[in-house]
């Protein structure tokens, strides 16, 4: 078996600060993903990347960048964060494009006071 | 728009009875059907999966059924139990392309 492990649990930014969100996985997956969890809306799909030095956006790719700096991690940026704003963001990991089955980590918790 | 939807936020089923999530689509392309389940504090897991060549998959005491006229696949869950108590969060995607569009998530209550 493997783990996906993202970095902080929680974490606590100002308005308008830059924050990194970390993830490393053991599976030895192609893809890793980020997807951001809110109250109500699911999980929304932020990016992904199918191989080291991939980026693929998803559908909330505003407001964030991403690096695949090697294959076992995937870090997520936010460029500057919104006053107020909370929700949980996912990491996860596939073996490949053709296997769907994605594996979660337990999710980075963000405040923003 | 929402791609994929879960038009119940919440379902409460008693003990021993028959639990029936339900989750709509959009894209015609969308060819793998997935239900995760997560407890609260935990990460969701992969509970049964089916593709689009088949209209049911049973796994155990769970079922799923697509629709794909109708764009539409449900989960059932026979026998439920207090510890099937979670969040079921449907995906969808298309094959190759390992983009999974998630729903809202159902929040399950099984009742002693």
């Amino acid at each position: 078996g493997g783990i996906i492990t993202q970095t902080p649990k929680f974490l606590i930014g100002q308005e308008g600060q830059k924050l990194t969100l970390k993830c490393q996985q053991n599976f030895n997956h192609d893809t890793m993903y980020w997807y951001r969890q809110d109250s109500g809306k699911g999980l929304r799909l932020i990016y992904y990347s199918i191989t080291e030095n991939d980026l693929q956006k998803g559908d909330l790719s505003e407001g964030y960048d991403a690096s695949r700096e090697k294959k076992s991690s995937f870090s997520l940026t936010v460029t500057s964060a919104q006053k107020n704003e909370m929700a949980v963001f996912l990491c996860a990991s596939s073996r490949d494009r053709a296997n769907e089955r994605l594996f979660f980590g337990h999710g980075t918790k963000l405040s923003v006071l | 728009g929402q791609q994929v939807k879960q038009s119940s936020p919440s379902l409460t089923v008693q003990e021993g009875g028959i639990s029936i999530l339900n989750c709509d689509y959009e894209n015609d392309m969308f060819d793998y059907f997935a239900w995760y389940k997560k407890y609260p504090d935990n990460s969701p897991t992969l509970l049964i999966s089916v593709r689009s060549n088949v209209d049911k998959r049973e796994d155990g005491r769970l079922t799923v059924f697509l629709n794909k006229s109708g764009k539409h696949f449900s989960l059932h869950i026979t026998a439920s139990q207090p510890e099937d108590t979670a969040v079921y969060l449907c995906a969808a995607g298309t094959g190759g392309n390992n983009k999974l569009t998630f729903g809202q998530g159902t929040v399950l209550s099984v009742i002693p």
